[in-house]
């Protein structure tokens, strides 16, 4: 199973970045998502397709439908670039696929 | 609140087996929900799954490194395992560990990472 995700992203101070993630029938699967910043480990910004953990801002979101899950971020700011990944769980195996990385770019 | 550390050596001859342990802290690896993971990142590229194992005895591997991977669980320690065998200069990365939580399909908690070159 594969995750597509685009290389990058490059987006303004303040305006919306959406990053999009495409896998067969992804949509009946959750997606979940990543960001990390270089020199750091992952730190999980969205789960079950839309949900926040506890401290993440809620500038972050997320929808899953179809082949294709998103992440969108409001209001960009510059501490939000860094590199982001989609996750997808398969419930039979607890196998774990990743999407490819997107580096987000605020300029 | 689940913590993992990694530990092994930073350094591996080709053709010889990479082994690493993760160190369970704040609840047991006995725990039913969690599946105890490991991931990949070599210098400048993507995060690579390598697989995971439940207490239980059941286990996932990424289909690419199936035949020379396996993850195992010590629970007098508190801890598990991954060995790599007959690696190679592609196997160098930063290697984390990872919980997977089952109810979410998350991985919830990483290590902080670790090298691990492969070279002569």
């Amino acid at each position: 199973y594969e995750l597509t995700q685009p290389p990058s992203v490059s987006v303004s101070p303040g305006q919306t970045a959406s990053i999009s993630c495409s896998g067969d029938k992804l949509g009946g699967k959750y997606a979940c998502w990543y960001y990390q910043r270089p020199g750091q480990s992952p730190v999980l910004v969205i789960y079950q397709d839309f949900k926040r953990p506890s401290g993440i801002p809620e500038r972050f979101s997320g929808s899953n439908s179809g082949n294709t899950a998103t992440l969108t971020i409001s209001g960009t700011q510059a501490l939000d670039e860094a590199d982001y990944y989609c996750q997808a769980w398969d419930s039979t195996t607890a196998g774990v696929v990743f999407g490819g990385g997107t580096k987000l770019t605020v300029l | 609140q689940v913590q993992v550390q990694e530990s092994g050596p930073g350094l591996v001859k080709p053709s010889e087996t990479l082994s690493l342990s993760c160190t369970v802290s704040g609840g047991p690896i006995s725990g039913r929900g969690y599946h105890w993971g490991w991931i990949r990142q070599p210098p400048g590229k993507g995060l690579e799954y390598i697989g995971n194992t439940h207490y239980s005895g059941s286990s996932y591997y990424n289909p690419s490194l199936k035949s020379r991977v396996t993850i195992s669980v010590d629970t007098s320690e508190n801890q598990y395992s991954l060995k790599l065998r007959s690696v190679t200069a592609a196997d160098t990365a930063v290697y984390y560990c990872v919980v997977a939580v089952a109810a979410t399909g998350t991985l919830d908690y990483w290590g902080q990472g670790t090298l691990v070159t492969v070279s002569s």
